[in-house]
């Protein structure tokens, strides 16, 4: 089966950088993306296709990836950036989650 | 625009069955497979079942398997999940989604199930 694995928590000092590893063997085949989710809020796509930010994500979040690990960097974090990641992959017709991570940023 | 707009969510007692349905629009809903994911409170995303874009292939998690039968309606632009044998473990926002290689993925906002006695 696939998994994906991150960190459970991460944090930073505002105007850091962030940087949050999500790690599988399906990523070596299959694109990731990655989702914000604050509380009480529903996610938000932030990175697809490994590194590609949908219109209206700031430019300080980005993502790479490198053989079996995709990472997401925030570049600056932003006391607003705090809140939990989410890293996701498809591979057929099943679609994988890592167990989120908790972006602290104080 | 993509919308997915979920529904049918609500409060049911264990061991009832309950179906949800998302309408999907601004795209061509027969070229994509889809997928239901759903979020239990306080806890991560988990995926609950996909479905290829002719309902050829198709996929559970294991809680799930037996229980939960995915559908669509190509026709109607629809993908339906019905819930049987439900469980208090099922309690959960349940989102609706096209998640496609290399495109960007599209959700809904998601239906609440509150499955308890």
């Amino acid at each position: 089966s696939y998994e994906l694995t991150q960190p459970s928590s991460v944090s930073v000092s505002p105007g850091q950088t962030a940087r949050i590893a999500c790690s599988g063997d399906v990523l070596a085949k299959k694109y990731a993306r990655w989702f914000q989710q604050k509380p009480g809020q529903a996610p938000v796509l932030i990175i697809y296709k490994d590194s590609e930010r949908p219109s209206g994500i700031p430019e300080r979040f980005s993502g790479s990836s490198s053989g079996t690990t995709v990472t997401l960097t925030i570049s600056g974090a932003q006391v607003e950036d705090e809140a939990d990641y989410y890293c996701y992959s498809a591979a057929d017709i099943h679609v994988v989650f890592g167990g989120g991570t908790k972006l602290t940023v104080l | 625009e993509v919308q997915l707009v979920e529904s049918g969510g609500g409060l049911v007692q264990p061991g009832r069955s309950l179906r949800l349905s998302c309408a999907a629009s601004g795209f061509k809903f027969d070229d994509y497979a889809m997928h239901w994911v759903r979020q239990a409170p306080g806890k991560g995303l988990e995926w609950v079942s996909g479905i290829s874009w002719n309902s050829g292939s198709i996929g559970y998690a294991d809680s799930v398997k037996g229980r939960f039968t995915i559908s669509r309606d190509n026709a109607r632009n629809s993908l339906y999940l019905q819930m049987n044998s439900l469980r208090v473990e099922d309690t959960a926002f349940y989102y609706c989604a096209k998640i496609v290689g290399g495109l960007k993925d599209n959700w809904g906002q998601g239906t609440l199930v509150t499955v308890s006695a």
